[in-house]
């Protein structure tokens, strides 16, 4: 069956930057794209971006140009998220989720367990 | 502001049906863009619930279905349990923002 395990919580500095990862298994890793979604305290979630491990590249929200970088280790199975110049805002739990594409539109078909990412001085 | 819109809660008594609504546009359900449903139960990560408008994955029970209908989506729920009790979040992608998108989410509180 397939499993996303990611990386340990996480507390930053404002200004710093966090890099989470997410460990695929039970699966062909390159036959997919992976995406990272997040989750401040009490609010929904938020699509911040994807990559496609067998091509190298992928796309991102809007909102996260320049701060994020999604990048992927096909010899480990992993996917990874970085997000720089943090501030309190990005305080919240980042799920990574495995993309099922469709003509009409992709969906996460498997999730991560979560990492909390906690931003504060 | 969610670009998707849905009610912040709904509730029901056990053995009853709810339905939960999503809102969209013309740049994302209306533009034919399949709509899909996730459960949160507290504390946990989502869990895919609903994929391309109404079908439901291996293990989950029938008593949830989905619908879509010009720019908007419903998730129903029959047959209420208290193990229902959860978050719910409807999902599409938009063309002008080139990306998924999601709903606020819903609060489903079974009585």
């Amino acid at each position: 069956q397939v499993q996303l395990v990611q990386s340990g919580a996480e507390v930053k500095k404002p200004g710093s930057s966090v890099k989470v990862s997410c460990k695929a298994s039970g699966g062909t890793f390159s036959s997919y794209s992976f995406s990272w979604v997040r989750q401040a305290p009490g609010q929904g979630l938020e699509w911040m971006g994807r990559i496609i491990p067998i091509l190298g590249i992928g796309n991102n929200a809007q909102k996260f140009q320049g701060r994020v970088t999604i990048t992927a280790d096909k010899s480990t199975s992993t996917a990874y998220m970085e997000l720089s110049r943090l501030r309190s805002e990005d305080t919240a739990v980042y799920y990574c989720a495995r993309d099922k594409g469709g003509s009409s539109g992709s969906f996460f078909e498997y999730w991560g367990q979560g990492t909390l990412v906690t931003v504060s001085s | 502001q969610s670009v998707l819109t849905q009610p912040p809660s709904v509730s029901g008594a056990p053995g009853q049906r709810v339905t939960i609504s999503c809102t969209g546009s013309s740049s994302n359900i209306g533009a034919d863009s399949d709509v899909h449903w996730y459960q949160q139960l507290p504390g946990t990560a989502p869990k895919l619930l609903i994929s391309g408008n109404n079908n439901r994955p291996s293990g989950v029970p029938d008593r949830f279905s989905g619908s879509k209908s010009g720019t908007s989506a419903s998730l129903a729920i029959t047959g209420l349990q208290a193990e229902d009790e959860a978050d719910y979040y409807c999902q599409s992608f938009d063309s002008s923002l080139s990306g998924p998108i999601f709903g606020g989410g819903t609060k489903l509180t079974v009585l």
